[in-house]
C-alpha cells in the first residue's frame, strides 16, 4: 500500500515560535488527511486535502497539498503550549488509514 | 459530528486469558469500523477492518484467531483478544467514518496491560 514518510520525528519549540512537519511519498497520494493525538488521547482529525497545490488554514494551523499530490506539510504559527502533542499525516486508501510516523511536538513556555 | 464510544479506556488482565474492547458508534451507522494498535512514541498501525455482518479482513501479520473481531450490528464492533500474553499489551483504538463529515473519528482507545 501506499506509504506516507513523515519528518521530523521530534520537534522541540519555544512557546510563540512557528514550526513546520512534513509528510511525504514516493507515490501520488488521492488525499492526505492530517490527526492531532494529545499524550494520552486518542488521535482527532484535524483537515483533509485532495487537490493538487492545496492550502487550507484553521486558524494557526496552515496546512498544504504538493502540486504533485506528493508530499504535504503542516506548518504552525505561534505555538502555544497547547499544541503539545504528536501529529499524523495520513492517507486513505480504499477506505484504510496508512499513517505516517508522526511528528512529536513539545512546546516549552 | 460523529462519536465513536470504546470501552473499556484500560485494563489489566492476567496471561492466558481474554479480553473483550467494545467499539461503538452513536450517532451514525458504520458498516465499516476499523481497529488500530499503538506502541508507545509510535503510530497507529492497521490491524483489521471490521465489516458489519461478515467477517472481518485482516493485516499480513495480525493473527485472526488470536484478535478476534466480531461486527453484529451497525453500531457496534467488538475485538477480542484470546489468550493474552505480555507481548498483547497496547494501546488498540478503534475508528469508524460517518459520511456526513470527512476524515475518520476515533474511540478514545483501550490500553490493555497483560500481567
Amino acid at each position: 500500500g501506499q506509504q506516507v514518510m513523515q519528518i521530523p520525528q521530534y520537534q522541540h519549540v519555544q512557546e510563540g515560535e512557528d514550526f513546520t512537519t512534513y509528510c511525504n511519498s514516493s507515490t501520488t497520494l488521492s488525499n492526505i488527511q492530517w490527526y492531532k493525538q494529545r499524550p494520552g488521547g486518542h488521535p482527532v482529525f484535524l483537515i483533509q486535502l485532495v487537490k493538487s497545490g492545496e492550502v487550507k488554514k484553521q486558524k494557526r494551523l496552515t496546512f498544504q497539498f504538493g502540486e504533485a499530490k506528493k508530499n504535504s506539510s503542516l506548518h504552525i504559527t505561534a505555538t502555544q503550549t497547547t499544541d503539545v502533542g504528536t501529529y499524523f499525516c495520513a492517507t486513505d486508501s480504499w477506505g484504510k488509514l496508512q499513517f505516517g510516523a508522526g511528528t512529536q511536538v513539545v512546546v516549552t513556555p | 459530528g460523529a462519536v465513536v464510544s470504546q470501552h473499556p479506556s484500560w485494563v489489566i488482565c492476567k496471561s492466558g486469558t481474554s479480553v473483550k474492547i467494545e467499539c461503538r458508534s452513536l450517532d451514525f451507522q458504520a458498516t465499516t469500523m476499523f481497529w488500530y494498535r499503538q506502541f508507545p512514541k509510535q503510530s497507529l498501525m492497521l490491524m483489521a477492518t471490521s465489516n458489519e455482518g461478515s467477517k472481518a479482513t485482516y493485516e499480513q501479520g495480525v493473527e485472526k484467531d488470536k484478535f478476534l473481531i466480531n461486527h453484529a450490528s451497525l453500531t457496534l464492533s467488538t475485538l477480542t483478544v484470546t489468550s493474552a500474553h505480555p507481548e498483547d499489551s497496547s494501546f488498540y483504538i478503534c475508528s469508524a467514518s460517518d459520511i456526513e463529515y470527512y476524515g475518520y473519528t476515533f474511540g478514545s482507545g483501550t490500553r490493555l496491560t497483560v500481567v
